[in-house]
């Protein structure tokens, strides 16, 4: 069964300084990635998906990650957050002709002044 | 383009009432989704539905029932409403099963 483990359940950073969200998954056959930001009390909103090609990819935001097929590895990165990037983000994986997307458990991200 | 709406917003049950939640698209996905997120447990596939006049069942579907009756609406129904059915409860549609899923803001359900 696939499973998207997210393994830093909150992580506090400074304004301006880079970030890096950690996402292992696992799954059998080629993943279909996904990375959602959830600002507090709305829906999730994508920030980048990975389908295939090019293993970094780059969302809305400034944010960018990167497929490791190796490590099964999917993690976000921002050189330098700002504190509108206070949010909880998940990752989340389907496969090739599925439908069940699979989340991982979330990380909240505090940006302090 | 609304996207996906979801209505209501908010509600409180007391335990035993029945509700329905309504989930709308306007981006004539076939693919329509139900979630239930709790603190430390992400998202949870509740049912799902392949296309008009079709549903399934996901990881979580004890307790709930739903219908698509038509293309752009996937209701959510409980029958009888149990305190750990409190949730916030989303609505997500995608054109195809593995692409991206659209998701509303989200009902937030207490029951009591």
């Amino acid at each position: 069964a696939q499973s998207v483990t997210q393994p830093d359940i909150h992580i506090t950073v400074s304004e301006g300084a880079s970030l890096e969200l950690r996402c292992n998954y696992s799954y059998g056959a080629t993943p279909y990635l996904f990375w959602y930001v959830q600002s507090p009390g709305q829906g999730l909103q994508l920030l980048l998906k990975y389908f295939s090609g090019d293993t970094l990819v780059q969302g809305i935001k400034g944010f960018e990650a990167e497929f490791k097929r190796s490590q099964s590895s999917f993690n976000l990165r921002k050189p330098s957050v700002h504190w509108s990037d206070a949010a909880e983000y998940f990752c989340a994986v389907v496969g090739d002709n599925d439908y069940k997307l699979s989340f991982g458990a979330g990380t909240t991200v505090t940006v302090r002044a | 383009n609304a996207g996906v709406t979801q209505t209501p917003k908010f509600r409180v049950l007391k335990t035993g009432q029945s509700m329905t939640l309504l989930c709308a698209q306007d981006m004539n996905h076939e693919y329509m989704y139900w979630y239930r997120q709790d603190p430390g447990m992400g998202l949870r596939l509740i049912h799902y539905s392949v296309g008009e006049g079709t549903t399934a069942k996901g990881e979580v579907p004890d307790g709930y029932n739903v219908s698509r009756l038509k293309k752009q609406n996937f209701l959510l129904g409980l029958e009888s409403a149990a305190p750990s059915q409190t949730s916030v409860y989303f609505c997500a549609s995608s054109r195809q099963g593995s692409d991206t899923q659209y998701f509303g803001p989200g009902t937030r359900l207490t029951v009591l």
